[in-house]
């Protein structure tokens, strides 16, 4: 099945700065989902993107679907103490119909 | 509007044992898929369920089951529990459409330990 590459595993960042992620896959994805989970918690739902080339943003989230769809990057702005958690990448297809996650990367914030 | 709700938060069984998770989605919605996911690990498809069957599944052995009701909610069965099957089980729900079945909200997950 595919495999999602997420990287880098984990971030030590000082507050205020920028944050980059991305997810990389043998195999092509339909749609692309950003998720980050706090302890204890289930996923939330940060961004979905569903064209290749699209660029989305939520708040200091921006997200793209790479052209090749077989990939997507995650910026994070001006990080802030509660960016702390763990982000995944999800990829789906229109054939499949279950979802598949990346590894995670691990976001701590120093204040 | 209540997301979607796991029962129970927490539980403990013994090897051998028989467990029962349950699944509320969220208003509206009418698909149900489940995960498993390891400590440090990201969510491992288990299975999904559409109009009260199982509409596709992921590499989990027959030991793993589930079910659909007509008000969408669902169960998570797992016979002859192993150590290896202590995970946070979670439920996603979401909504099924012609060009896929779209984003997906996540319950909180039950925490199932094996001893």
């Amino acid at each position: 099945g595919q495999q999602l590459n997420q990287s880098p595993q984990s971030m030590f960042i000082q507050e205020g700065e920028d944050v980059s992620m991305n997810c990389t896959s043998s195999s092509i994805f339909n749609t692309w989902l950003w998720y980050k989970q706090d302890p204890g918690e289930g996923p939330v739902l940060l961004i979905a993107l569903y064209k290749a080339g699209e660029l989305t943003s939520n708040g200091r989230l921006t997200a793209q679907f790479g052209i090749t769809r077989k990939d997507s990057f995650l910026n994070i702005s001006a990080s802030i103490p509660s960016d702390v958690g763990i982000y995944f990448c999800a990829g789906l297809t229109y054939n499949n119909n279950d979802m598949r996650f990346g590894a995670g990367t691990r976001l701590t914030v120093k204040p | 509007d209540a997301g979607v709700t796991q029962s129970p938060t927490h539980l403990i069984k013994t090897r051998g044992q028989q467990v029962t998770l349950r699944c509320s989605p969220k208003s509206g919605h009418d698909t149900v898929s489940w995960y498993q996911q390891a400590l440090g690990q990201g969510p491992q498809f288990i299975f999904q369920y559409y109009e009260e069957e199982e509409r596709q599944r992921g590499n989990f052995p027959d030991r793993f089951s589930g079910h659909q009701f007509p008000n969408y909610s669902s169960e998570l069965n797992v016979n002859a529990l192993l150590l290896g099957d202590s995970a946070l089980y979670l439920c996603a729900s979401s909504y099924a459409y012609k060009q896929g079945w779209g984003e997906a909200f996540f319950g909180q997950g039950t925490r199932l330990t094996v001893v």
